[in-house]
């Protein structure tokens, strides 16, 4: 199946410094990734839908500013979280679609855990 | 009323049981579902897509009713191995995915 990798894999930081979190698609050209976080025994939450060479599309209620997302190329998207705050810390995990896959299936990465202290 | 609802659980079970989750959806145009597993700490992974005509993978059985916009998720003869939390999830259009909060199962030897 498709393998999609995230780093860092956990990140502890400061009140106020930026995280950049990785993804990518190992196997396959993901034209379209997303992001999402998830907070303890809650659902996973889309953040924004990424399309490379393209700016993200945010859902509502989430601060472009803030978290800025790049994908550059077929295979990476990154996501920037700026002046980080300690409401920031969450599980943050990327998913990518395979386009030679089953329609809507997502492969998700191993996810991200940052805490901000 | 949210999207995808689910019965959060716990699902306690003894081995070798057979239990059943549901989920509901509102959005009547979804065309996808799915049920994913994801353990503690870590990312969800497939588990089965869900067809209208219902679909099995050894000892789990997917059904879909769209007229009651109902999914559900059997699984037979249970081992420890299958404690974790089950999503549902459905398409939201445009390719989103939305998952419901999840129903913890927890099986006991």
């Amino acid at each position: 199946g498709a393998v999609v990798s995230q780093h860092p894999s956990w990140v502890i930081c400061k009140s106020g410094t930026s995280v950049k979190i990785e993804c990518r698609s190992l196997d396959f050209q993901a034209t379209t990734m997303f992001w999402y976080r998830q907070f303890p025994k809650q659902s996973l939450m889309l953040m924004a839908t990424s399309n490379e060479g393209s700016k993200a599309t945010y859902e509502q209620g989430v601060e472009k500013d803030k978290f800025l997302i790049n994908h550059a190329s077929l295979t990476l998207s990154t996501l920037t979280v700026t002046s980080a705050h300690p409401e920031d810390s969450s599980f943050y995990i990327c998913s990518a679609r395979d386009p030679e896959g089953t329609y809507n299936e997502q492969f998700f990465g191993p996810g991200t855990r940052l805490t901000v202290l | 009323r949210k999207e995808v609802e689910q019965d959060p659980g716990p699902f306690n079970v003894p081995e070798g049981a057979t239990v059943a989750f549901n989920c509901t959806y509102s959005n009547s145009a979804s065309q996808s579902f799915f049920w994913y597993r994801q353990d503690c700490r870590k990312e969800p992974k497939l588990l089965m897509s869900v067809y209208s005509s219902g679909n099995e993978d050894g000892r789990f059985t997917a059904q879909l009713n769209r007229a009651s916009q109902y999914i559900s998720l059997l699984i037979r003869d249970s081992k420890l191995s299958d404690s974790a939390t089950y999503l549902c999830v459905v398409d939201g259009n445009t390719g989103k995915l939305i998952f419901g909060q999840g129903t913890t199962l927890q099986v006991k030897p």
